[in-house]
């Protein structure tokens, strides 16, 4: 069983360019999350999709956004950086039913530092 | 709404030893499900224990139990035989809905 990866590993922007974070969910999970978390703070959820449609949404503005594919990956786009978008990112897959629905397993994380 | 409280930023423990991480939470949602997560240096987000809201028995694994209290909104996690390995945040979190929301962490430091 394959388990949650995600891409790259690390990652160096400048304020105001996009950027793009990949994530493949383990095998047979049909939901992923993706989460920020601050140094010395807890993660904080960003949005969550579910057959290709966002399935809620975290306090995050706009310029957030994502995508799911019929195989379930996933992607997050940030678009305008900002300082304060310096973080660990991470995505998190799950199923939406069963005997442990919800239940969400985390990948490595990127990091993202944006100066 | 949903808030998760973290009360102790650190604690140590001796190796061999049980310690005991509390939590203590808030929501809105009638089903519910508690997670303890643990993060170690590496900042890979680990799966420890989870429990449903509606199942009166606590979940333990392995090493790992926790002790939850419904009516008090009382999550905690005990581990013991303290293992050098256990170093590391620990990230209580509660799922209402389809987000996870964390506590701020504990830090666990392990004495040899």
């Amino acid at each position: 069983e394959t388990g949650v990866t995600q891409s790259p590993t690390h990652l160096i922007k400048t304020r105001g360019q996009q950027v793009t974070l990949r994530c493949s969910s383990q095998s047979g999970h049909n939901t992923v999350s993706w989460y920020q978390q601050a140094l010395g703070q807890g993660p904080q959820f960003i949005f969550q999709y579910y057959r290709e449609e966002e399935n809620g949404r975290g306090n995050f503005p706009p310029r957030f956004s994502g995508l799911q594919f019929p195989n379930y990956s996933s992607e997050l786009n940030v678009n305008a950086l900002e300082l304060d978008d310096s973080a660990l990112y991470l995505c998190a897959s799950s199923l939406a039913g069963g005997q442990f629905k919800g239940t969400q397993y985390f990948g490595p994380g990127t990091r993202l530092t944006v100066l | 709404a949903q808030t998760v409280t973290q009360s102790q930023p650190e604690m140590s423990v001796q190796e061999a030893e049980t310690v005991t991480l509390s939590c203590t939470y808030d929501t809105s949602e009638s089903d519910y499900y508690l997670f303890w997560y643990k993060q170690p240096p590496s900042r890979q987000m680990i799966l420890v224990i989870r429990q449903e809201a509606y199942k009166q028995q606590n979940a333990t694994e392995n090493r790992f139990s926790v002790n939850f209290q419904k009516a008090a909104k009382s999550f905690s996690l005990k581990i013991s035989d303290s293992q050098l390995g256990d170093a590391a945040m620990y990230f209580c979190a509660t799922l209402g809905g389809n987000k996870l929301v964390f506590g701020a962490g504990t830090i666990l430091r392990v004495k040899s």
